[in-house]
């Protein structure tokens, strides 16, 4: 089976723009999960969606949005963007109580 | 969430047992142990994971405390592979739902020396 992945794997923005990532799930996996991570705060969850819906939400700010298709890929946004937003974004998508992390992206804020 | 700690760093010899500790003494009845471990420049990679009873995969072995309060994953023979930020996690699987919440730590940064 193939792995889950992330498009794109690097993006160069700046301060204001928007920025949509996008997560393709292992065939058969419902669950997709984000995450951020940065040196100085670690990995931090962002949300869950499980078949559409969002089923858990981290403590982040509205700015930060997602969704999941009913093909379960899923996308993230963040808009208006902040240099503190820049870090590796992982999504992970889940059969039952594994989850299997794709490579990230890695998104830089200018 | 219950609060998992775990040693910042451990060092361990290239083909030698590695014991990787990890502290929850706040754990509660529907929490499983997951651990996790980042190689470098990858995403998280599942490892092993648990409720009370020891637990044997290709990857590892998690023992676990009889009062559940700490648990410790077992590498058998650390190779250079194995170098890697290692993320001792609990997890609700509980009432609330299989969900895909994970909240991970510092981890513990695991050097193998040949």
């Amino acid at each position: 089976k193939a792995g889950v992945t992330q498009t794109p794997r690097y993006l160069i923005k700046t301060r204001g723009q928007q920025v949509t990532l996008s997560c393709s799930p292992i065939s058969g996996h419902r669950s997709v999960s984000w995450y951020q991570q940065t040196p100085g705060q670690g990995l931090q969850f962002l949300f869950e969606y499980f078949s559409e819906t969002q089923r858990n939400k981290g403590n982040f700010p509205g700015r930060f949005s997602g969704r999941q298709f009913s093909n379960s890929r899923s996308e993230m946004n963040v808009s208006t963007l902040e240099l503190g937003d820049s870090a590796l974004y992982l999504c992970a998508s889940s059969p039952s109580y594994e989850q299997y992390f794709g490579p990230g992206t890695r998104l830089t804020v200018t | 969430d219950a609060k998992t700690t775990q040693p910042n760093s451990m060092e361990s010899n290239e083909e030698e047992p590695v014991h990787l500790p990890c502290n929850h003494s706040t754990i509660s009845g529907t929490d499983y142990i997951h651990w996790y471990r980042q190689l470098p420049s990858q995403g998280p990679e599942y490892v092993i994971h648990g409720l009370t009873s020891n637990v044997n995969n290709r990857m590892a072995s998690l023992a676990i405390a009889e009062d559940r309060k700490s648990s410790t994953l077992i590498l058998h023979r650390a190779t250079l592979r194995d170098a890697a930020v290692y993320y001792c996690i609990l997890r609700d699987q509980g009432g609330s739902g299989n969900t895909g919440k994970l909240i991970f730590g510092q981890g513990t940064t695991l050097q193998v020396k040949p």
